[in-house]
C-alpha cells in the first residue's frame, strides 16, 4: 500500500538557519504530494503541493520538488524564523482521494 | 476567509458516555473527511462523504462510531459508548470535488477528546 516516511524529529534550529525535512514515499502510479503544517493548538494547513514529477511546490519561502527517481519530496527553507516553529507533515494522495500522512516532524526555531 | 469549523474544541467525558463532534465544512465544498490524530498512530482517515453520501468508512470502528451528514452544512461523528482508547484529536476536512476527485483538503481546528 501507499506510505510516507519522514525524518524523525524533533528538529531544533537557530533563526536564519537552513531547513531540510526529508520525506520519501512508496506508491503505485503517480501520486500527488503535499506538505501540511500544524501550528500549536490548530488544525493542519496546506503549505505546498506538487502533482507530477519535477514539479516544485513553494509557499512562504518553503520549497519541495517532486523527485520520482528517488521517490522523495524534501521540504526546504533557506532561512527559518521563530514563527516557523510547528509540526510539518508530508502526505500523498494516490488517486483514491485518501491522504496518507507521515508521522510529522516537530520544528523548533530559537531566536 | 472561509474556514472549516468544529465544535466542541475540547471534550472531557467518562468512559461509556456518548460523544458527538460537529463539523461545518466550507460553503460550496461537497466532500467532507474525518481524521483521528494520536501520538501512536499519527493521522488516520476514519470516513469521508461526498454530497452527503458516505463513500468510505473503512477506517472507522463500526461497533461504536458513526458518521453522518444531516445536511450540506453539518457533519457529525458520534462515539457510543466511548472508551479511553478513543482519546485523540479528531479533525474534519472539506474540499471541492470535480469529476469525483478532491484536489485539496482544508482542515478544521480539531476536537480534542479525552475519555477518562
Amino acid at each position: 500500500g501507499n506510505s510516507v516516511t519522514q525524518m524523525e524529529g524533533p528538529v531544533t534550529l537557530s533563526e536564519e538557519a537552513f531547513l531540510t525535512i526529508n520525506c520519501t514515499y512508496t506508491a503505485t502510479g503517480y501520486p500527488s504530494l503535499f506538505w501540511y503544517v500544524q501550528y500549536p493548538g490548530e488544525g493542519l494547513q496546506l503549505l505546498l503541493k506538487a502533482t507530477k514529477a519535477d514539479d516544485k511546490g513553494s509557499n512562504k519561502g518553503f520549497e519541495a520538488t517532486y523527485r520520482k527517481e528517488t521517490t522523495s519530496f524534501h521540504l526546504e527553507k533557506g532561512s527559518v524564523q521563530v514563527s516557523d516553529s510547528a509540526v510539518y507533515f508530508c502526505a500523498l494522495e494516490g488517486g483514491s482521494e485518501k491522504l496518507v500522512f507521515g508521522k510529522g516532524t516537530k520544528l523548533t526555531v530559537n531566536p | 476567509d472561509a474556514r472549516v469549523t468544529q465544535t466542541p474544541r475540547d471534550k472531557v467525558t467518562e468512559m461509556g458516555q456518548e460523544v458527538t463532534m460537529r463539523c461545518q465544512p466550507i460553503l460550496g465544498h461537497n466532500t467532507v473527511f474525518w481524521y483521528r490524530q494520536t501520538m501512536m498512530q499519527g493521522l488516520e482517515l476514519l470516513a469521508y462523504f461526498r454530497n452527503r453520501a458516505p463513500l468510505d468508512d473503512s477506517g472507522m470502528p463500526k461497533d461504536r462510531f458513526s458518521a453522518e451528514m444531516p445536511d450540506a452544512t453539518l457533519a457529525t461523528l458520534k462515539i457510543q459508548p466511548s472508551e479511553p482508547r478513543d482519546s485523540a484529536v479528531y479533525f474534519c476536512a472539506s474540499g471541492p470535488s470535480w469529476e469525483g476527485y478532491t484536489d485539496t483538503q482544508y482542515f478544521g481546528p480539531g476536537t480534542r477528546l479525552t475519555v477518562l
